[in-house]
């Protein structure tokens, strides 16, 4: 099994501010990477595939890089509708989610 | 536009085989490329993927839980199912099912719902 870790797992953060979520593959994933954000009590929402691609309808403040084992998920100007957890999660022949890291409020 | 709706027990006794059923609209399981997975929720904790059918019925399982379960789809009423046996009260979660489509990820995804195994 490949597994994920992501971090922080906790950020505290402030309305406007930019926030960097690192996730990271045991093993190489090329680029088989996606983040997800979840909030309470709902479905998670795709965010980006393919580590760096934006899903149709999402913000442009959200960015997502990285390849191989090492990628990053940006915020460039946190809302007030973004605080919430997001998930990574690596797509090869199996899947795996990373434990999640909340973004609340400073 | 693409839906997908879970349904089954919302209550299971221990050692009992958990059986969801995913209601799909908006897609074919039948177009190339195209797949339905399963995935879950303990409450408060992270998600847990479990199982993919793809159009062609290839299927995948999460490697820690591939004994106890089992996917399968009728595409003619688009409906797919998962049979998760000898469930435990550490199965309880919220089971969502999801879309996978061209861009291979998990892009629409159902309400979720909440099993909770219990004598």
């Amino acid at each position: 099994d490949i597994q994920m870790t992501q971090s922080p797992s906790t950020l505290s953060a402030s309305v406007g501010d930019r926030v960097t979520i690192t996730c990271r593959a045991s093993q190489s994933i090329s680029s088989w990477l996606a983040w997800y954000q979840q909030k309470p009590g709902k479905a998670p929402n795709l965010l980006i595939y393919k580590a760096s691609s934006l899903q149709s309808g999402v913000p442009s403040r959200f960015s997502g890089s990285g390849s191989g084992t090492e990628f990053t998920l940006t915020i460039s100007s946190l809302q007030p509708d973004d605080f919430a957890t997001y998930y990574c999660q690596q797509y090869t022949t199996y899947r795996t989610f990373g434990q999640g890291t909340k973004v609340e409020i400073k | 536009q693409i839906t997908l709706k879970e349904s089954g027990p919302a209550l299971v006794k221990p050692t009992q085989t958990l059986t969801l059923t995913c209601t799909f609209s908006g897609f074919s399981l039948s177009t190339s490329g195209v797949g339905v997975e399963w995935i879950r929720q303990p409450p408060g904790k992270a998600l847990e993927w479990l199982a993919l059918i793809y159009w062609d019925d290839d299927k995948r399982y999460s490697l820690s839980l591939k004994s106890r379960l089992t996917i399968t789809k009728d595409t003619s009423v688009s409906q797919v199912v998962l049979r998760m046996t000898n469930m435990d009260p550490v199965d309880t979660a919220t089971y969502y099912c999801a879309h996978k489509g061209a861009r291979g990820v998990a892009d629409y995804w159902g309400q979720g719902t909440l099993v909770t195994v219990s004598s």
